[in-house]
């Protein structure tokens, strides 16, 4: 079954330094995202993608972070200047489109990141 | 008002019994509603979709109330798999995902 991939699994990085996480969506779909989960709280959405640009994005996504799809496959979330505060676990997820609102959304396994 | 409420629980069940819990939502806009299970440390997922009918998958029963705002998930015969944390995601029309910080199910010999 096709599955979206996620790497790192872990990364630690220190405070103000850039990180980049990197998702590969399933082949066929053409709307990807990104969400974030601090330890113990809920799934937030930061951002979604389609056509090669942002369709929507959440008031957590400020301008420390941004998302590019550079070729075919992968799809990546830059943030700048890392913040103790971005320590969380980020998942992309994708969608293939077919017009239907009740369409799946599938999860790929997480980055977890932790600022220092 | 928070946008997506549930019961944060824990809901402890007997092996066998039947647990249901609700999710409500404020806005009225949402077009897809969804439940998604959530084990720890783990990313979420689709357990199923939820319809204005109602619909069932095996031991699991979802229904949704437009009127009221909220959907349901009934878990019949619980099994010490079920034990995980069930998120329900309101979908909008770029298929953004509103969580809430879902329903934790213990389910117990």
């Amino acid at each position: 079954e096709p599955e979206v991939t996620q790497t790192p699994s872990h990364q630690v990085t220190q405070m103000g330094q850039e990180v980049i996480l990197r998702c590969v969506p399933i082949s066929n779909h053409l709307y990807f995202y990104w969400y974030r989960q601090i330890l113990g709280q809920k799934v937030e959405f930061l951002v979604s993608f389609y056509n090669n640009e942002i369709s929507e994005k959440s008031e957590i996504f400020d301008d420390q972070f941004s998302v590019e799809r550079p070729d075919g496959s992968n799809f990546t979330l830059k943030i700048r200047s890392t913040k103790l505060e971005d320590s969380a676990m980020y998942f992309c997820a994708s969608r293939e489109t077919s017009g239907r609102a009740q369409e799946t959304q599938y999860f790929g396994p997480g980055t977890r990141l932790l600022v220092l | 008002r928070k946008e997506v409420e549930q019961d944060p629980g824990p809901f402890n069940v007997p092996e066998g019994a039947t647990v249901a819990f609700n999710c409500t939502y404020s806005n009225s806009a949402s077009q897809s509603f969804f439940w998604y299970r959530q084990d720890c440390r783990k990313e979420p997922k689709l357990l199923m979709s939820v319809y204005s009918s109602g619909n069932e998958d095996g031991r699991f029963t979802a229904q949704l109330n437009r009127a009221s705002q909220y959907i349901s998930l009934l878990i019949r015969d619980s099994k010490l798999s079920d034990s995980a944390t069930y998120l329900c995601g309101m979908g909008d029309s770029w298929g953004k995902l509103q969580f809430g910080a879902g329903t934790q199910v213990v389910v117990t010999p």
